[in-house]
């Protein structure tokens, strides 16, 4: 499978705390994509970051890729509650199909 | 509504029927995809479908048929289910860029369908 591979499988973290979670991939590609799920929902895009890109920021949310590496890291910085979900990476290397990791499950304690 | 439905949102069937699993979406975009997740095995490629009348499997295709004659419908169908397709079905749709010549914009995801094969 060429999916990328998220890290740590679960992540449990304080409210107002930072949580951090990565991405590695095995294959050159063209971006890479993060994506949130609340249970019993579909999945919803976060940010995606092209192979040329370095970094990128929405609101609290930073994601870097080291293409050298091939990994990709996703912060959330001062976590809410509200922010309890699995996050997912999805990477794309054939230009027109994305491949999911199985993703890390984040639950934010108030 | 403008989005993505996916229909049915629950489906109890029994092994050899044939199902079929809806997925309509309103904002005409040019790519579809069937997505299956499971526990263990986040979320695995079914079929896609770059417009209407093009589809191509994915990492998972066996057991499954795909059709695409509208651009807004991408309806999924398992000719004879088995136990090992009891999953929870996504579909998702994306506009395609193409300045790159790669599709450089987000995947928009239904609420999916979970569905069970006794």
């Amino acid at each position: 499978s060429q999916q990328g591979e998220e890290d740590p499988q679960a992540l449990s973290i304080q409210e107002g705390e930072n949580a951090t979670m990565n991405c590695s991939y095995k294959t050159s590609i063209n971006n890479l994509q993060w994506y949130r799920q609340n249970s019993g929902r579909g999945l919803v895009h976060l940010i995606l970051i092209r192979s040329n890109e370095r970094e990128k920021h929405s609101g609290r949310l930073r994601v870097t890729l080291d293409t050298s590496k091939k990994s990709s890291s996703l912060l959330i910085t001062a976590s809410r509650a509200a922010d309890t979900a699995s996050y997912f990476c999805a990477t794309d290397f054939t230009g027109n199909q994305f491949y999911f990791g199985t993703g890390t499950s984040l639950t934010v304690i108030p | 509504d403008a989005g993505i439905t996916q229909s049915p949102r629950y489906k109890i069937t029994e092994t050899g029927r044939q199902v079929t699993l809806m997925c309509h979406q309103t904002w005409s975009h040019s790519y579809m995809f069937w997505y299956r997740q499971d526990l263990g095995h986040g979320l695995r490629l079914i079929y896609y479908s770059a417009a209407a009348d093009i589809t191509d499997k994915g990492e998972v295709p066996d057991g499954y048929v795909v059709s695409r004659s509208k651009t807004e419908n991408f309806p999924l169908t398992l000719e004879s289910a088995t136990r090992s397709q009891t999953s929870v079905y996504f579909c998702a749709s994306s506009a395609w860029t193409g300045r790159s010549g790669t599709l450089n914009s987000p995947l928009h995801f239904g609420n999916g369908t979970r569905l069970t094969v006794t």
